[in-house]
């Protein structure tokens, strides 16, 4: 089954550019999308099809993903944007989590 | 704009059957082109996709689950469910019904429900 990896914590100075990886098996050849998951709430799309963000997502969030690694920067990181991020694949009609990063806003 | 709602009892007894509803408003279960999820996460830890139906009825599985799962969904009261029989306290978890257009992100989330799989 397919899997992809994260990291399980990145830490950022505020107003600092923190950068998630989110490896997989030629995931440059899936759509990735990003989740942020403040606590006790949902998890919400940041990113989606790899480098889109939903109407409401600050621009200071964009994607990547090329090869076997894709990945989330936040550019200017703010204290709000501490909370954890997972990226999402489709795999053979299966939907497929990284393991999620806690992402810490120093 | 679509909202999804997880109902369902909160404690469940080892070897039984977990059920879950999620009602779903601001739209049409059987309307669209549109795939209808369940994700569960233990406390703490990552999200694990479960499996989906769409509006057609076909069904996926995750393939860790497929043996205990079924997902089924009834047009008429706009609703969706999940059985997950043979639960032990690993199936303990806060349950979430989402849905997606095919190939894309999950978009709508409902709140998310607790279920303690104790005796």
């Amino acid at each position: 089954s397919y899997e992809l990896t994260q990291p399980l914590s990145v830490s950022v100075d505020l107003g600092q550019t923190a950068r998630i990886a989110c490896g997989g098996n030629s995931i440059g050849s899936k759509n990735v999308h990003w989740y942020q998951q403040r606590p006790g709430q949902a998890p919400v799309v940041v990113i989606y099809r790899d480098n889109n963000r939903p109407s409401g997502i600050p621009e200071r969030f964009s994607g990547s993903n090329s090869g076997n690694t894709a990945a989330l920067t936040i550019i200017g990181a703010q204290a709000g944007d501490e909370a954890d991020y997972y990226c999402q694949v489709w795999d053979s009609s299966t939907a497929v989590f990284g393991g999620g990063t806690k992402l810490t806003v120093l | 704009q679509v909202q999804l709602q997880e109902s369902g009892p909160g404690l469940v007894k080892p070897s039984q059957t977990l059920s879950l509803t999620c009602s779903v408003s601001g739209g049409s279960i059987s309307s669209g082109s549109y795939y209808w999820n369940w994700i569960r996460q233990p406390a703490g830890k990552g999200l694990e996709w479960i499996g989906r139906i769409y509006t057609s009825g076909s069904t996926n599985y995750n393939p860790s689950l497929k043996s205990r799962v079924t997902i089924s969904l009834d047009a008429s009261k706009n609703q969706f469910s999940l059985r997950l029989n043979s639960v032990t306290a690993a199936d303990t978890a806060v349950y979430y019904c989402a849905s997606n257009r095919p190939g894309v992100n999950f978009d709508y989330w409902g709140q998310g429900t607790l279920v303690t799989v104790s005796s």
